[in-house]
């Protein structure tokens, strides 16, 4: 079961820090985090991964916990532009589950002016 | 650089017609994938290509069919057309190298179909 688990909506103040956080308390030693957003009428959008250690780029920031059971998608300053529906994603590093990523539900973003 | 485009935007068919699906990408990757959104719910794997001459099953193919006519296009078929199918569906496509690659999709704008 790729299952993760997400709050269904959190909400945020513009230029405020964001703090998405995931449950994976099932995952594998092999399976990265993959978390992706999708703007209103949009494709989703790639976001970050990781594996085991905090991970940074230009767009978010990933911490994942010691035990890999949870990681948190961190936006340092949300803006009007990051309001989006956040998907938290176990992908397996192994053959068999090449490209397949599983979208749950969510947690939909709204930031306030 | 266009990136991946979905042909059309929108399309209202009726019960029992067909139609298909277009995507192209110009980003030289190897893997193409189709996904359904239905509302509310967050994406479904309909068929994947991993490399261009090959594709698979995924979640839900049921009532599709798909063919890699190259490299860079990828097209999903309705051969009769039910409510249930309607939804939203996007194409995506990855580099194809180690599998951690082909978990960094990129998607196409959609195409929205509605089946009456």
């Amino acid at each position: 079961d790729a299952k993760t688990t997400q709050p269904n909506s959190m909400e945020s103040n513009e230029e405020e820090p964001v703090h998405l956080p995931c449950n994976h308390s099932t995952i594998s030693g092999t399976d990265y985090i993959h978390w992706y957003r999708q703007l209103p009428s949009q494709g989703p959008e790639y976001v970050i991964h990781g594996l085991t250690s905090n991970v940074n780029n230009r767009m978010a920031s990933l911490a994942i916990a010691e035990d890999r059971k949870s990681s948190t998608l961190i936006l340092h300053r949300a803006t009007l532009r990051d309001a989006a529906v956040y998907y938290c994603i176990r992908g397996n590093a192994g053959g068999t589950s090449y490209g397949k990523l599983t979208f749950g539900q969510g947690t939909i973003l709204t930031v306030h002016p | 650089n266009a990136g991946v485009t979905q042909t059309p935007k929108f399309q209202v068919l009726k019960t029992g017609q067909s139609m298909t699906l277009q995507c192209a990408q110009d980003m030289n990757h190897n893997s193409m994938y189709w996904y359904r959104q239905d509302p509310g719910m967050g994406l479904r794997l309909i068929y994947y290509s991993a490399s261009e001459g090959t594709t698979d099953k995924g979640e839900v193919p049921n009532g599709y069919n798909v063919s890699r006519l190259n490299k860079r296009e990828f097209s999903l078929r309705l051969e009769s057309a039910a409510p249930s199918q309607t939804s939203v569906y996007f194409c995506a496509s990855s580099v194809k190298g180690q599998v951690i690659t082909s978990y960094e999709q990129y998607f196409g704008p959609g195409t929205r179909l509605t089946v009456t």
